[in-house]
């Protein structure tokens, strides 16, 4: 079975720019969430989404954004870049229907803000 | 606030030894519990998971204790090798939230 994918794994954009992530599940997995891996913080949890909804979000600013598409692929987006967005971002995916799910992550996708 | 916190940012151990890796935890409604293990340039991978009705689960020489009354769970890796060096991230669930909070990690170097 194909693992998670992510991409691109790496990018570079300036100050204001906007980018699109994207994550493709585990076959079969509906449920994806977004983490934001920064030095000391740890993951910080974004999103997730299930089957094209999203269940769940944390404490992040509106410049923040996801979807989910009906084949469970999902997107995340990021506006008006700043600089302290520069981050490891992981995606996870999990059956998502039952009470606790293991998630499997993806490989990450470094996002470097000049 | 930190609702998962991992105290210490890095142990070394000798190879052969345990390693304990600790976590503590300040939300009474999580009630399950993970370790995941990340190597550079991947993304993080499950190691072992517990659920608030057991205070032990083994899987190899993997290890994880929960103690719930001091809101604490440790991993114990028994014997360490040097393939275990990694950050460790323990993380933590409400039933029904499926939303998980993940600690800051513990870097782990093995000696050989």
């Amino acid at each position: 079975k194909a693992g998670v994918t992510q991409t691109p794994r790496y990018l570079i954009k300036t100050r204001g720019q906007q980018v699109t992530l994207s994550c493709s599940p585990i076959s079969g997995h509906r449920s994806v969430s977004w983490y934001q891996q920064t030095p000391g913080q740890g993951l910080q949890f974004l999103f997730e989404y299930f089957s094209e909804t999203q269940r769940n979000k944390g404490n992040f600013p509106g410049r923040f954004s996801g979807r989910q598409f009906s084949n469970s692929r999902s997107e995340m987006n990021v506006s008006t870049l700043e600089l302290g967005d520069s981050a490891l971002y992981l995606c996870a995916s999990s059956l998502g229907h039952r009470e606790y799910n293991e998630q499997f992550f993806g490989p990450g996708t470094r996002l470097t803000v000049l | 606030d930190q609702q998962v916190k991992q105290n210490s940012p890095s142990l070394s151990v000798q190879e052969g030894r345990i390693s304990i890796l600790n976590c503590d935890y300040t939300n009474s409604m999580f009630d399950y519990f993970l370790w995941y293990k990340k190597y550079p340039a991947e993304g993080p991978t499950f190691l072992i998971s517990i659920s608030s009705i057991k205070d032990k689960n083994e899987d190899g020489r993997f290890t994880v204790f929960l103690n719930k009354s001091a809101k604490h769970l440790s991993l114990h890796i028994v014997p360490s090798q040097p393939g275990d060096s990694a950050v460790y991230f323990c993380a933590a669930s409400a039933g029904g939230t499926y939303k998980y909070i993940f600690g800051t990690g513990t870097r782990l170097k093995v000696l050989a």
